[in-house]
């Protein structure tokens, strides 16, 4: 059962540009969202995160929308630069209540490249 | 400065041996976790925990085991019993539970 889904796995932008990352989930105990970045080989690296009480969360060039009644969120990422190619996750969590103990959810990333 | 560290960066192991894969971190944070990741996927989580002396499984804990002696060390034993031990794995750790995760450089570990 995949409670959040990546559903494109590449994403293909030219440099200077916006870039949308989509994700949705099916939980509706999630109420802590988080966007990760990889490079192949490491450990993923936090980018941005955003609690349910917010519909949006930004980041100098990183945005991340939540539209809890949809069960959606997004990260735009503008302006594009070729250092963002890299793996984007999402994770979430359910906090409320205290029960989840920090237990994280991921998608199974998209592939983000960036063209000079 | 602080920081995660995993070690080895890769690690091979004969088919039936049991490995263990070391996690530490300076960042006197109280919960750590250990994640698994297999080509196009996501993170599964492997096991965490929240205290010292105390650990919970995950999704996936069939075949592994860990201990929280310290504070700043979580390792994971990969056993025999794991039927697809060969992956990358990943150590986390966070403030508090439901604090963000932030996570290790990552171990390859591949069964021959």
């Amino acid at each position: 059962d995949q409670q959040v889904k990546q559903n494109s796995p590449s994403l293909s932008v030219q440099e200077g540009r916006i870039s949308i990352l989509n994700c949705d989930y099916t939980n509706s105990m999630f109420d802590y969202f988080l966007w990760y970045k990889k490079y192949p080989a490491e450990g993923p690296t936090f980018l941005i995160s955003i609690s349910s009480i917010k519909d949006k969360n930004e980041d100098g060039r990183f945005t991340v929308f939540l539209n809890k009644s949809a069960k959606h969120l997004s990260l735009h990422i503008v302006p594009s630069q070729p250092g963002d190619s890299a793996v984007y996750f999402c994770a979430a969590s359910a906090n409320a209540g205290g029960t989840s103990y920090g237990k994280l959810t991921f998608g199974q990333g998209t592939i983000l490249t960036v063209h000079p | 400065d602080g920081g995660i560290t995993q070690s080895p960066k890769y690690l091979f192991r004969k088919e039936g041996q049991n490995v263990t894969l070391s996690c530490e971190q300076n960042l006197n944070h109280d919960a750590m976790y250990w994640y698994r990741q297999d080509p196009g996927q996501g993170l599964r989580l492997i096991y965490y925990s929240q205290i010292v002396n105390d650990f919970q499984k995950g999704d996936i804990a069939e075949g592994y085991s860990v201990s929280r002696e310290k504070k700043e060390s979580f390792p994971l034993t990969v056993t025999s019993a794991q039927k697809n031990p060969t992956a990358f794995y990943l150590c986390a750790s966070s403030m508090y539970s439901s604090d963000t995760q932030y996570f290790g450089p990552g171990t390859r570990l591949t069964v021959l």
